[in-house]
């Protein structure tokens, strides 16, 4: 499977612990962005990556949230002291780079984190 | 601002049509629409540019109006597997077409 893969699929947490969601984006591309998403309502853009720069974060980001792409390849994001409120599935997704950019991204199926 | 969606729900019987809107108060750059089946990964299904043309994939359709900032996705003879929640994401002018605001989501179920 050469699709978008995200690890945990599934986290149950109590408040206050750290989390740290995986996302391996498609091989070729050079763009992967995070998304977060609750019941009900559509994927809301959390940051955005272009090879290892963070080039754009939501501000509505809390300082709590933290991502990286330390090689251009994989991404990791973190939640520090999590709240009730944290909880949501997370969506990693990617793209080509502006050249062969079609506008679409490609989503993994997502890591749903529960805060107790 | 996010892009208001209607209607929130639809249900159809297989064969009939649908419309699905979503219209922003900003400027539009690009409209993207995306089906999400339940417990499954967004699929992104068309993007319609500014200035460009209506887009159309076998019975599945959209348009862009950019005076009005709407957008519309027509689901011709419906079947089952068009049922799940349809987002539409707008982007602005930065060029950045995966920075999107999508929509609170439009649940079509379409039945035998």
């Amino acid at each position: 499977d050469t699709g978008v893969s995200q690890d945990p699929r599934h986290k149950i947490t109590k408040r206050g612990q750290n989390v740290t969601f995986r996302c391996d984006p498609i091989s070729e591309h050079n763009r992967l962005y995070w998304y977060r998403q609750t019941l009900g309502q559509g994927p809301e853009f959390l940051t955005y990556f272009q090879n290892e720069a963070q080039l754009e974060k939501s501000r509505l980001l809390s300082d709590r949230f933290s991502a990286e792409r330390p090689k251009g390849s994989f991404s990791t994001l973190e939640i520090q002291r999590t709240e009730q409120g944290d909880s949501a599935m997370y969506l990693c997704a990617s793209s080509p780079g502006q050249g062969e950019n079609t506008g679409e991204l490609f989503f993994g199926e997502g890591s749903r984190l529960t805060v107790l | 601002q996010q892009p208001v969606q209607s209607p929130q729900a639809v249900i159809l019987r297989e064969g009939e049509d649908a419309v699905i809107n979503c219209s922003s108060s900003k400027a539009l750059y690009s409209v993207h629409w995306y089906r999400q089946k339940h417990g499954e990964a967004p699929v992104f299904l068309m993007i319609l540019l500014k200035g460009g043309e209506q887009k159309g994939h076998e019975k599945i359709s959209a348009s862009f109006n950019e005076k009005k900032q709407q957008s519309s996705l027509y689901l011709t003879a419906s079947q089952l597997s068009y049922s799940g929640t349809y987002f539409c994401g707008t982007a602005g002018g930065s060029g950045n077409t995966g920075k999107l605001i999508f929509g609170q989501g439009t649940t079509l179920q379409v039945k035998p």
